[in-house]
């Protein structure tokens, strides 16, 4: 199953709305995960089955979806966030993620 | 808190076998899937493959015919394999616990192809 993300790089203020989106080729209900992943780090599961929120995951970041359309928001988007996101989905194996959404602080 | 840490050479030649190792701390590896995943610099993420605590394996098509995991909850560890291994293959390496989604990696070690 081949995922899309759009867009590929975003800028944003800080306080801003943010929304990533993800696509699969294929049906996959709600099994879509989203991570963080900041440079030197290890990626980092923020939501799992497109809108269950990780423990310890600070409440602005929600998910969305259902079916192929999928939806990273971050509702208030704070310095720390700067990172990439990636989706990935656990319906099928091979297990498959995005190409990955970069964003910046403007 | 489970932790994991990856370890291995960090150069591997052309056409050698590259093995990284796994280990896990701060709980059981039982009743788990393990997870291999793998960046190569500029690029996403690609899942390599996992393997069950009771030692089932499942892999990416697109490398399944030179993969090998193995498992030791022994010595709560698990093991990658990759061989006739080329440039491409140059990423950083994460080990992940499985749970169909990848909750806790480790740092992830950088290992280079080149002669």
């Amino acid at each position: 199953i081949q995922m899309t993300q759009s867009p590929s790089s975003l800028s944003a203020s800080v306080g801003d709305r943010v929304t990533i989106s993800c696509r699969a080729s294929q049906t996959i209900s709600t099994s879509l995960n989203w991570y963080q992943h900041k440079p030197g780090n290890a990626p980092k599961l923020l939501i799992y089955g497109a809108s269950t929120l990780q423990g310890g995951v600070p409440s602005r970041f929600g998910g969305s979806g259902s079916g192929t359309d999928f939806t990273l928001t971050i509702t208030s988007l704070q310095p720390e966030d700067v990172a990439t996101y990636y989706c990935q989905q656990s319906y099928t194996i091979p297990y498959t993620f995005g190409q990955g959404a970069k964003l910046e602080i403007k | 808190q489970v932790q994991l840490q990856e370890s291995g050479p960090g150069l591997v030649k052309p056409s050698e076998t590259l093995s990284l190792t796994c280990s896990v701390s701060g709980g059981s590896m039982s009743n788990y899937y393990w997870s291999w995943i793998r960046q190569p610099p500029g690029k996403g993420l690609e899942w390599i493959g996992h393997i069950y605590s009771s030692g089932t394996t499942s892999y990416n098509p697109s490398l399944k015919s030179r993969v090998t995991i193995s498992v030791d909850t022994s010595s709560n560890q698990f093991s990658l394999k990759l061989t006739s291994v080329n440039t491409a293959d140059t990423a950083v390496y994460y080990c992940a616990t499985d749970r169909i989604y990848f909750q806790h990696w480790g740092q992830g070690t950088l290992v280079t192809v080149s002669s």
